[in-house]
């Protein structure tokens, strides 16, 4: 993996369903990942950052997981509501102390009422 | 509440006209961003800034220029706007790695050049 990739790049969930989308990236020079939840016509806000192998973050019925060695970051939403529709952006920042995210291209999610 | 603010939601602009987005932060950070954002393509940085005066080329600098004069305030500069620099523009700011490193952002501001 060269760059931060997310999957799927869309996706429609019933309201009420459980859904969970990944966000892949390179594992070498890792320092931390960051996940947004950016709604339409809003800033973007962050949701989690997470650095060690392994991190489970959770905010209400959100939650992430981690895995550095193989470059991956899935998260989770359970029990999805309308408010959840958003697009989810995924970003990695290296170790090379410049600061610098790159994002994905998100996950666009719709909640069908 | 903290803030981030960007000085205009929507702007229409002409090819070759020169443009100025201004950003503002309330919470005294050290790091301020701009990307832009395209369909299909994410956010880009576009330029970054650790301090005064300081400033760094991000992925896509070409055709922008940044000032920060003061800690609170970074803007992007658009010298002669040409019709592929159509986007939205993000600011963001961040306290650095020493904290969280997560980004606060601007809602946005809307550019299309005519």
């Amino acid at each position: 993996i060269l760059n931060v990739e997310q999957s799927p790049q869309s996706l429609h969930v019933q309201e009420g369903d459980s859904t969970n989308f990944t966000c892949s990236f390179p594992s070498s020079n890792f320092y931390a990942l960051h996940w947004y939840r950016w709604e339409t016509a809003k800033s973007p806000e962050a949701l989690f950052v997470m650095t060690l192998n392994g991190d489970e973050k959770k905010k209400g019925r959100i939650s992430a997981t981690l895995n550095t060695k193989e470059g991956y970051s899935y998260l989770y939403i359970k029990g999805s509501q309308p408010e959840d529709s958003a697009t989810y952006l995924c970003a990695r920042i290296s170790n090379f102390g410049n600061e610098k995210l790159t994002f994905g291209t998100g996950t666009r999610l719709t909640i069908i009422p | 509440d903290v803030k981030v603010t960007q000085s205009s939601r929507y702007l229409v602009k002409r090819t070759g006209e020169k443009v100025f987005l201004e950003c503002v932060q309330d919470m005294d950070h050290e790091n301020m961003f701009w990307y832009r954002q395209d369909p299909g393509l994410g956010l880009r940085l576009i330029y970054f800034s650790y301090d005064v005066k300081m400033k760094e080329k991000g992925d896509i600098p070409e055709g922008y220029s940044v000032s920060r004069e003061k800690k609170e305030r970074f803007s992007l500069i658009l010298e002669s706007a040409s019709t592929n620099q159509t986007s939205m523009y993000l600011c963001a700011s961040s306290q650095g790695l020493e904290a969280t490193g997560e980004l606060f952002f601007g809602e946005g501001s809307r550019l299309t050049v005519l």
